[in-house]
């Protein structure tokens, strides 16, 4: 099946620091990349839709000067969370449509984020 | 407006079943899914609904009926591995999926 990665899967960083998160689809052309957050036993919370090429979509309440998301290219999202606080540290998810079906979403493994 | 509602958690033994029910409200309707996540890990695909009735896949079920606005995931045989939490997203008209809070599934020897 179509695989999507995540790097890096674990980051501790000071506060005030900036942090980058890819998504990659490993073999498959993601024309839909999603990016969620997840809080501990809470659900996933969809922050962003990015389609490569344009710019992204956010969420009602996600800045989109704080969490910078870059889609390059059809393999290729970036989610840059900008001068993180610990209020940041949460559990960043992305998921990919291959264009083939609006039903089917491959999701990364995830990116574990604490910010001290 | 759009919600959606799932029990918190359920316990269930080992080789017993459990159903584990969804229920949401949308205007736009595209479909039901289930995914389970262990802890510290990405959501993994189970199941979708599109059509009303019973899908069954191995240990696993789904039943949908869109005109009550519910579905359920069926578990049979549990297993220890199957210690999760189960959530359940529905994808809305614009494609875009609608999620649960999750239930936690605790099985026990």
């Amino acid at each position: 099946g179509a695989v999507v990665s995540q790097h890096p899967s674990w980051v501790i960083c000071k506060s005030g620091t900036s942090v980058k998160i890819e998504c990659r689809s490993l073999d498959f052309q993601a024309t839909t990349m999603f990016w969620y957050r997840q809080f501990p036993k809470q659900s996933l919370m969809l922050m962003a839709t990015s389609n490569e090429g344009s710019k992204a979509t956010y969420e009602q309440g996600v800045e989109k000067d704080k969490f910078l998301i870059n889609h390059a290219s059809l393999t290729l999202s970036t989610l840059t969370v900008t001068s993180a606080h610990p209020e940041d540290s949460s559990f960043y998810i992305c998921s990919a449509r291959d264009g083939t079906s609006v039903e089917t979403q491959y999701f990364g493994p995830g990116t574990r984020l604490l910010v001290l | 407006g759009q919600n959606i509602d799932q029990p918190t958690e359920m316990t269930a033994t080992e080789g017993a079943i459990v159903q584990i029910n969804c229920t949401y409200q949308t205007s736009g309707f595209n479909g039901l899914f289930w995914y389970q996540q262990h802890a510290g890990e990405a959501p993994t695909f189970l199941s979708y609904n599109v059509l009303d009735g019973l899908e069954e896949k191995g240990r696993f079920s789904s039943f949908l009926s869109r005109s009550k606005g519910y579905s359920y995931l069926l578990l049979k045989e549990l297993q220890m591995k199957d210690s999760a939490s189960y959530l359940c997203a529905f994808m809305d008209s614009n494609y875009q999926l609608i999620w649960g809070a999750g239930t936690k599934l605790i099985i026990k020897p």
